[in-house]
């Protein structure tokens, strides 16, 4: 699976946009892009995935460039329950050896 | 639909002896994988298992076991404890409704256990 790399913080005030950004500059043609945030001693939380096109869903959305060499993570209105630690994981689709490759990913810290 | 769940959610052992933490997955779910989290390993795949069989590992020793029953509920033991297993023990469940398919594993809350 390709290696990805996000900052290692970000702050973000409450109630604006939260804008996470992922690079994975040598994801294959078959990879998808997950994210994943946890929130302090607490299992991760799947929030969404995209292959190539940009997805959104109730929690998020997944902006992934046409070369699919990086990818953001946008929180519309981020709130302080937001603060957590996001992932971003690529990992080929399919196939019998599923595992997922966690980072050290992104401490997102939502301000008042 | 219930979430994962995990049992205990917290547990304290000495060294040398051995612990077994349960896992039921997602009603559906055919396969259970397991994590460990330390503050200096981070988050690390420790097997899967999905109908009855381990099918993939990683790069753990041999005293990190476990099994999967018929109802795809999971066990995981890990046997003569060390103070560096200390750490919060994840499992995740997928639904595996082909090889190929692409899955969206889902995390418990993990048991977090303590060596003393």
């Amino acid at each position: 699976d390709a290696k990805t790399t996000q900052p290692p913080s970000m702050d973000c005030a409450e109630g604006r946009a939260a804008n996470l950004p992922c690079n994975h500059s040598t994801i294959s043609g078959n990879e998808y892009v997950y994210w994943y945030r946890q929130i302090h001693s607490q299992g991760p939380q799947y929030i969404i995935h995209g292959l190539k096109n940009n997805e959104t869903n109730e929690m998020a959305s997944l902006i992934i460039t046409e070369d699919r060499k990086s990818s953001t993570l946008i929180l519309p209105h981020a709130t302080l329950r937001d603060t957590a630690v996001y992932y971003c994981i690529v990992r080929a689709s399919g196939g019998s050896n599923y595992k997922l490759t966690f980072g050290k990913g992104t401490l997102l810290t939502v301000n008042p | 639909k219930a979430g994962v769940t995990q049992t205990p959610r917290y547990l304290i052992k000495t060294r040398g002896q051995q612990v077994t933490l349960s896992c039921s997955p997602i009603s559906g779910h055919r396969s259970v994988s397991w994590y460990q989290q330390t503050p200096g390993q981070g988050l690390q795949f420790l097997f899967e298992y999905f109908s009855e069989t381990q099918r993939n590992k990683g790069n753990f020793p041999g005293r990190f076991s476990g099994r999967q029953f018929s109802n795809s509920r999971s066990e995981m033991n890990v046997s003569t404890l060390e103070l560096g297993d200390s750490a919060l023990y994840l499992c995740a469940s997928r639904p595996l409704r082909s090889i190929s398919s692409t899955d969206t594993q889902y995390f418990g809350p993990g048991t977090r256990l303590t060596v003393l």
